[in-house]
């Protein structure tokens, strides 16, 4: 089965912080993606990664940036933590045309 | 560009009734279609797609979806839903053109099964 691990599911930061969400895959897919998730709203891209050290933006780029040092590892960077980025975050990875999620981390930034 | 609208945020139903999620799409260009589900506090799992072929599609729990090009809808059925269905199914769509096969969600519809 395919897994995909995000490091915390729950996190709270003070605005400001400088925040770290890691996902972890472990079915050598090339492409992955990070997606915030809020009610009323679905399922927005931020980024997605197609290789190592290769990304592209999605949706809603702003105030986040991204590295992929390793094909297993996606990890989204929220350089100045602000409280309109509050949110459920998932990463997901992708073989052929199905995406594949982790649990999901909530962030809550006060 | 493509987006998804799904016609309705929360649908109660009681146990063994059947129900129908709505989803319709817009887009320039030919698209794959999706459902996904989330149980409580987990993240999002493939429900059923359609690529091509029958256009009428099953999952393994009783679920079904039908691509309408015509209407441009892939709405998901179930003739008799269980207490464990609840959960917020989310329609998505990935077109065929532009690279990476990226999903456009649609806002999500919480199904709530009642005994």
């Amino acid at each position: 089965d395919v897994k995909v691990t995000q490091s915390s599911r729950y996190l709270v930061k003070r605005t400001g912080e400088k925040v770290f969400l890691e996902c972890v895959q472990d079915m050598d897919h090339e492409n992955m993606f990070w997606y915030r998730q809020d009610p009323g709203l679905g399922l927005r891209l931020i980024y997605f990664s197609y290789d190592v050290k290769m990304k592209e933006k999605g949706d809603i780029p702003e105030g986040y940036s991204v590295s992929r040092e390793k094909k297993e590892r996606f990890s989204l960077i929220l350089e100045s933590a602000s409280t309109n980025q509050t949110s459920m975050y998932l990463c997901a990875s992708k073989r052929d045309y199905e995406q594949y999620f982790g649990p999901g981390t909530r962030l809550t930034v006060t | 560009a493509q987006s998804v609208t799904q016609l309705d945020s929360q649908v109660p139903v009681f146990e063994e009734a059947p129900v129908e999620l709505r989803c319709n799409y817009s887009s320039s260009v030919s698209v794959y279609l999706f459902w996904y589900v989330q149980y409580p506090n987990q993240g999002l799992q493939l429900l059923l797609k359609y690529l091509s072929g029958s256009t009428l599609v099953k999952s393994i729990n009783g679920f079904e979806a039908e691509f309408n090009k015509s209407q441009t809808s892939f709405h998901l059925r179930k003739p008799s839903v269980h207490i464990s269905d609840t959960a917020e199914y989310f329609c998505a769509v990935s077109p065929l053109a532009g690279g990476y096969n990226k999903l456009i969600f649609g806002a999500g519809t919480r199904l709530a099964v009642h005994p």
